[in-house]
């Protein structure tokens, strides 16, 4: 079973350009999330996608903005890039907003699977 | 102020060693806490994840405990190999209107060095 995909892998701006990122989630997975991870730094959650619709947003500028398509799969668009946008970017996915953790039955763990990321360059 | 402090910053162990890395939270309401491994560059690999009522949970050689009341986590790593080196991150989650996602509170993790 495949896991999350993000593309592209690297991508080098310049600033004031946008970028645009992508990530497919696991196979019936419903939920997206978007973490940026700078030079060092630890994941600031950047933004949830269930269903389609945004769920929470972290605390970026406007100009993060994306979007879940119907199939799940979903982007990430930064407008007039700046050079503390260069980060990782790392989507992960997980099954339906609404599961409960049940221990150790395993059932609906809510657990979340990371793609590899993206790793953006803002020159 | 719903916060996840991680400790030590980073470590430095030599291959074959036993180590512990510890997390402190004030996250509340809890509703569980999730260790996850980051190799450079690399998307994180979920480790353990624990919810109130489980106190201790292994995964091969990691072994993470949970003291609820203290709000304190550690993961233990046994006998440790070269490919152990990464950076341990520990994730809390709050509850949220019956969803345990949506709101994640991430430690900034432990970088682990492990030499042979």
């Amino acid at each position: 079973e495949a896991g999350v995909t993000q593309s592209p892998t690297h991508l080098i701006k310049t600033r004031g350009q946008q970028a645009t990122l992508r990530c497919s989630p696991i196979s019936g997975h419903t939920s997206v999330y978007w973490y940026q991870q700078a030079l060092g730094l630890g994941l600031q959650f950047l933004l949830w996608y269930d269903e389609g619709e945004e769920r929470n947003r972290g605390n970026f500028p406007p100009r993060f903005s994306g979007r879940q398509f119907p199939n799940y799969s979903s982007e990430l668009n930064v407008n007039a890039l700046e050079l503390e946008d260069s980060a990782l970017y790392l989507c992960a996915s997980s099954p339906a907003s609404s599961g409960r953790i049940v221990g150790t039955s395993g059932r609906s763990t809510g657990e979340l699977f990371f793609g590899e990321g993206s790793r953006l360059t803002v020159l | 102020k719903n916060q996840v402090e991680q400790s030590p910053q980073s470590l430095i162990i030599l291959e074959g060693k036993n180590c512990t890395l510890q997390c402190n939270y004030t996250v509340s309401p809890f509703s569980n806490l999730r260790w996850y491994k980051q190799d450079t560059g690399r998307g994180p690999v979920s480790l353990t994840i624990m919810t109130f009522s489980e106190n201790t949970k292994s995964n091969g050689r990691y072994t993470a405990t949970l003291d609820a009341d203290t709000k304190q986590s550690s993961l233990h790593i046994t006998a440790s190999q070269l490919s152990d080196s990464a950076s341990y991150i520990c994730v809390v989650s709050a509850t949220r209107r019956g969803s345990t996602l949506g709101r994640l509170y991430f430690g900034r993790g432990t970088q682990l060095t492990v030499w042979p």
